[in-house]
Formats: C-alpha cells, sequence, structure tokens
C-alpha cells in the first residue's frame, strides 16, 4: 500500500508569493498522481493529473512536476482564491491514497 | 450541467446501518466508474470504495471492508454505499465522486464531486 506524505503540513505566505507544495510517495508511483484543492465547506477539485497536466479550466499559475516519489504543485503567484488546503492523490495502485494535505493561508 | 447529489446521511447509533445514495445528472452515468471518498470533520480525504461503470469489479478501503457494500444502479443514475456495522470512526462527510478524467497513461481522476452528505454515529 502506498502512502503519501506532504510538506510543508501549512504554508503562510501572502498574495503574489510563490507556493511550492511537496508530496512524497513511500514507493514509486510513476506519474499517476493528481493534486486536489479544497477550501472550506467544499468538495475538493481537480487541478492536476498525470503529475503535471491541468485539468479543464485550471489557471496556468498552478503547475505540477515530478515522478516515481517526489512531485511538486507550484502556485506561481497566490491569487486571494488560492488559499485552500491540497492534497495528492495517487493512482497507481489500490488503495488510491490521499495525502494528508497542505494548508496554503494567509501571512 | 454535470452533477451529482448525496442523499441518505444522518445520525446513527454505533453498530448501526445507513444506506448511501448518489443521484447523478448531465452526464451518462452508465458509462462512469464511481467512488467513495469520506472526510472526518477537520481531517483529511479517505478514499472508501470504487466501482466500475458494469458493477463488476469493486474494492474498498481496509477501514470498511466487510462493513460497507458499494453498488449502483445504472437505470436510475444511481450510486449506492450500504453501510453496517458503523463505528465512531465512521462519522464523516461522504462524497461520492466520478471517474471521469482519462490520463494520458490511462488511469482515471476523479473529475466531479458532489457536496456530501454527513454521517454522524454516536449514542
Amino acid at each position: 500500500e502506498v502512502v503519501l506524505t506532504q510538506s510543508p503540513a501549512t504554508l503562510s505566505l501572502s498574495p503574489g508569493e510563490r507556493a511550492t507544495l511537496s508530496c512524497r510517495a513511500s514507493q514509486s508511483v510513476s506519474s499517476y498522481l493528481a493534486w486536489y484543492q479544497q477550501k472550506p465547506g467544499q468538495a475538493p477539485r481537480l487541478l492536476i493529473y498525470d503529475a503535471s497536466n491541468r485539468a479543464t479550466g485550471i489557471p496556468a499559475r498552478f503547475s505540477g512536476s515530478g515522478s516515481g516519489t517526489d512531485f511538486t504543485l507550484t502556485i506561481s503567484s497566490l491569487e486571494p482564491e488560492d488559499f485552500a488546503v491540497y492534497y495528492c492523490q495517487q493512482r497507481y495502485n489500490w488503495p488510491p491514497a490521499f495525502g494528508p494535505g497542505t494548508k496554503v493561508d494567509i501571512k | 450541467e454535470v452533477q451529482l447529489v448525496e442523499a441518505g446521511g444522518g445520525l446513527v447509533q454505533p453498530g448501526g446501518s445507513l444506506r448511501l445514495s448518489c443521484t447523478a445528472s448531465g452526464f451518462t452515468f452508465s458509462s462512469y466508474e464511481m467512488n467513495w471518498v469520506r472526510q472526518a470533520p477537520g481531517k483529511g480525504l479517505e478514499w472508501v470504495s470504487y466501482i466500475s461503470s458494469s458493477g463488476r469489479t469493486i474494492y474498498y478501503a481496509g477501514s470498511v471492508r466487510g462493513r460497507f457494500t458499494i453498488s449502483r444502479d445504472n437505470a436510475k443514475n444511481s450510486l449506492y454505499l450500504q453501510m453496517n456495522s458503523l463505528r465512531a470512526e465512521d462519522t464523516a462527510l461522504y462524497y461520492c465522486a466520478r471517474d471521469g478524467l482519462r490520463g494520458f497513461t490511462g488511469y482515471y481522476y476523479m473529475d466531479v464531486w458532489g457536496k456530501g452528505t454527513t454521517v454522524t454515529v454516536s449514542s
């Protein structure tokens, strides 16, 4: 069973700053990794799939990279609506585990 | 509009049962694999169960295997989660999610989510 860890747990930044979120898998998941954004009181929203591809309608300031065990979600310049919790999820094998999340809050 | 609407949550005593439903609209439900994902209060996301489009392939998280049963009725555009022997740790917001985005790798990702239905297990 693949275990995902995310760091940091909380990232305190100001609007306009660059956010770099990390997700590490306990074993290789190739490129079968997604990133989701969740705002308070809302369902998760798919941002990135296959590690580096933006889902439909996702702004270009969101980018994903990595393969194997180490992955990164980058938000190039934080907008006010980007302050949220971000989860990674692997789809390489069962169960399709989620990471514990990184909260991006306003500094 | 593509939409998933969950229902059936509520307050139940430990050891009790509950049946959740998820009604799909705006897309051909029978063509899509589906999942249940839950989120305990103040906690992260936990995948619970998966069912293929035909219903023939099913997977469960270890924490619910043997107690929960996923099913679907494609004629009714509906997904279900029968939850038995409920425990306090099953208290959560339960989402249904569509495996609708096919990656270049051939794997699918959860691209449509409902708003969730709340299950509270307490005496």
